[in-house]
């Protein structure tokens, strides 16, 4: 079955523990993305990777850190996390960004409390 | 700068009804633009997608309507359904493979 899959689903963390969130598909897409989701903001990208070794910026990359050492795995590192980072995360893969082969494909989310 | 306005932020509608869902970009190199449905729990699902060379796409109950001019498009699904109630997003790109661009998204709600 085709899918993104994250780890853990939910994660209750203190401030400044280190902590990742794994993220991994089976589709062999090159374009995985990070997402945040917050009530009255909608999705905001974090990070986003075109392919192996190839990271950029999304739109608020402040606090995160990323790596692609493969192709299906993507994780999402909280080196010192901030209650303010207290949220929804969603990790996204797909061919490409745009149509024909743009449908990003969403995990499950991983719901983190940093308190 | 928030590039693609949504609106409403929630919609109430009753079982029957239509739903309409709205969205404004300004930037004029975007070329894609699909909706992603979202459900609790879940995490958001290409619904359908345009591309500006058409003004409208229907799949099913759910129509895309896009006026280039204007820089507008929405969505509006007919006959709604309580199953339809989610968080509805609509985004865009532009050429060169850029990241999609999400709107803050409408939580609706079809009551029977």
């Amino acid at each position: 079955e085709a899918q993104v899959t994250q780890n853990p689903r939910y994660l209750i963390t203190v401030t400044g523990k280190k902590l990742t969130v794994t993220c991994s598909q089976n589709m062999n897409h090159e374009y995985m993305s990070w997402y945040r989701q917050d009530p009255g903001l909608g999705l905001r990208q974090i990070y986003y990777s075109m392919n192996v070794e190839v990271t950029d910026k999304g739109d608020v990359p402040e606090g995160y850190k990323v790596s692609r050492k493969e192709k299906r795995n993507f994780p999402l590192i909280l080196e010192s996390p901030s209650p303010n980072q207290t949220s929804l995360y969603f990790c996204a893969s797909s061919l490409s960004s745009r149509e024909p082969l743009g449908e990003a494909f969403f995990g499950q989310g991983t719901r983190l409390t940093v308190v | 700068q928030q590039q693609v306005k949504q609106s409403p932020q929630s919609l109430i509608v009753q079982k029957g009804g239509i739903s309409i869902i709205n969205c404004a970009y300004e930037n004029t190199a975007f070329d894609y633009f699909p909706w992603y449905q979202q459900f609790p729990g879940k995490g958001p699902a290409l619904l359908i997608a345009i591309r500006p060379d058409v003004s409208e796409k229907k799949e099913g109950r759910f129509t895309i309507s896009f006026n280039k001019s204007a820089k507008q498009f929405s969505l509006h699904i007919m006959d709604s359904q309580p199953g339809d109630s989610a968080t509805y997003f609509c985004a865009a790109s532009s050429e060169g493979n850029t990241p999609l661009v999400f709107g803050k998204g409408t939580r609706l709600s079809v009551i029977a």
